[in-house]
């Protein structure tokens, strides 16, 4: 199976400053038809997870233009340019090339 | 709007046997993959079974291959979890998800599967 390593496990973060969570996984991404299946989920407390992010770097119909993905092969990032305290809440880059699909362990993002 | 409804969870014992639904609405549900993911109590999140349009192809994560079953029926709009031989690390929020680009765009709000004696 394919292993997805996510850093920081933790981050705080202060209202309007930007924050990086970094995704890396144990094996190329990209598909035998040029894809690469790397997407972005949030879950705020209690909630169910919601997409942020698909194929690296498109954004989810209604997700606020503060999140951005990009990456290649092995190595991916999110990055929210100025945090708000709506996004608080649990983190997950998850990989979609190879079956079973897996996510990383997650990245609590959480305000200073 | 994408409107997906779990239900079937509850309290079972080591062995016993159970069956999810999901009731699917605001898409047109014979052209989606559907997807099966679970979250244990405080943990993260982990795929369990995906299957095709017409339910002709269906994928399992290790853990749970022979034991459960994914299916659907187009005609109800509804997706299934049959699940046998239940364990105690299979308690966990049981969500269904609308797939698409390798991943999902929709989740239902889960229901809940413990497994206890």
């Amino acid at each position: 199976d394919i292993v997805m390593t996510q850093s920081p496990l933790s981050l705080p973060v202060t209202p309007g400053q930007p924050a990086s969570i970094s995704c890396r996984s144990s094996q190329s991404l990209v598909n035998s038809d040029g894809n690469t299946f790397l997407n972005w989920f949030q879950q705020r407390p209690g909630q169910s997870p919601r997409r942020l992010i698909y194929k690296v770097s498109n954004r989810d119909s209604g997700v606020p233009d503060r999140f951005s993905g990009s990456g290649s092969g092995t190595d991916f990032t999110l990055k929210i340019s100025r945090v708000e305290a709506e996004d608080v809440g649990v983190y997950y880059c998850m990989q979609g090339t190879h079956w079973p699909w897996t996510f990383g362990q997650g990245t609590k993002v959480e305000i200073k | 709007e994408v409107q997906l409804v779990e239900s079937g969870g509850g309290l079972v014992q080591p062995g016993e046997s159970l069956r999810l639904s999901c009731a699917a609405s605001g898409f047109t549900f014979n052209t989606y993959w559907m997807s099966w993911v679970r979250q244990a109590p405080g943990k993260g999140l982990e795929w369990v079974a995906n299957i095709n349009q017409d339910g002709s192809k269906k994928y399992y994560v290790d853990s749970v291959t022979g034991r459960f079953t994914i299916s659907r029926d187009n005609a109800k709009t509804s997706l299934y979890l049959q699940m046998n031989s239940l364990r105690a690390d299979d308690t966990a929020l049981y969500y269904c998800a609308r797939a698409a680009w390798g991943s999902s765009d929709s989740w239902g709000q889960g229901t809940l599967v413990t497994v206890s004696s």
